[in-house]
């Protein structure tokens, strides 16, 4: 168990729908980052969150955005889903003393149709 | 390049020794780590290295840098039925903070 949770576990939503997918980092973690993983691949990087700021952002368009709250939790909203946006979106968590180190949260399963 | 490659799939027995491979292509890669994932999990961090090191031990996890041909392996010893599973090694750049995953090597421990 790393601490890191994030919820929903599952989700369907239809095209064109919006869902917003939740991350409680772990205690003492202020930096969160968010992943994508489509069935047969590695993780995409989205972006990260450090100190409620984006702090740096991969290949995705700006239908994915993103929030951190003082509790330095984080959601990730996706805006007119697409069939492609089904996938396991990963959060995680690393600390102020050891940037080096990312633990993943167990994921939320999105299902698209 | 953003490339980090693995191959797809390792078939072992139980009680060998596992070894997987990753190759990268950024030479500013400061940090390569190794993730397994169980199915339907997250990822597990199981150990990482900095580029300026060659190995790194871990109780039956081995981990070999080799920078100048940008390749990175992972040695399981006494592998065991609980080590199936999809591993990832993944590197991260000087300039920001985001990891880059290879496409995993998938795994499967035989009894």
């Amino acid at each position: 168990e790393t601490g890191v949770t994030q919820s929903p576990t599952h989700l369907i939503k239809t095209r064109g729908q919006q869902v917003t997918l939740r991350c409680s980092s772990q205690s003492g973690h202020n930096t969160v980052s968010w992943y994508q993983q489509a069935l047969g691949q590695g993780p995409q990087f989205i972006f990260q969150y450090y100190r409620e700021e984006e702090n740096g952002r991969g290949n995705f368009p700006p239908r994915f955005s993103g929030l951190q709250f003082p509790n330095y939790s984080s959601e990730l909203n996706v805006n007119a889903l697409e069939l492609d946006d089904s996938a396991l979106y990963l959060c995680a968590s690393s600390s102020p003393t050891s940037t080096e180190t990312q633990y993943f949260g167990p994921g939320t399963r999105l299902l698209v149709l | 390049g953003e490339d980090v490659e693995q191959s797809l799939f390792l078939s072992v027995r139980e009680g060998d020794s596992s070894v997987i491979n990753c190759t990268y292509t950024d030479s500013s890669s400061t940090y390569l780590y190794w993730y397994k994932q169980e199915p339907g999990a997250g990822l597990q961090l199981l150990t990482y290295i900095f580029s300026n090191m060659d190995m790194k031990q871990d109780q039956r996890l081995t981990v070999l840098l080799n920078k100048k041909d940008k390749h990175l392996s992972l040695r399981i010893a006494d592998t065991q039925t609980g080590d199936s599973a999809i591993y990832f090694c993944a590197d991260r750049r000087a300039a920001g903070n985001k990891l880059t995953f290879g496409g995993g090597t998938r795994v499967l421990v035989k009894p």
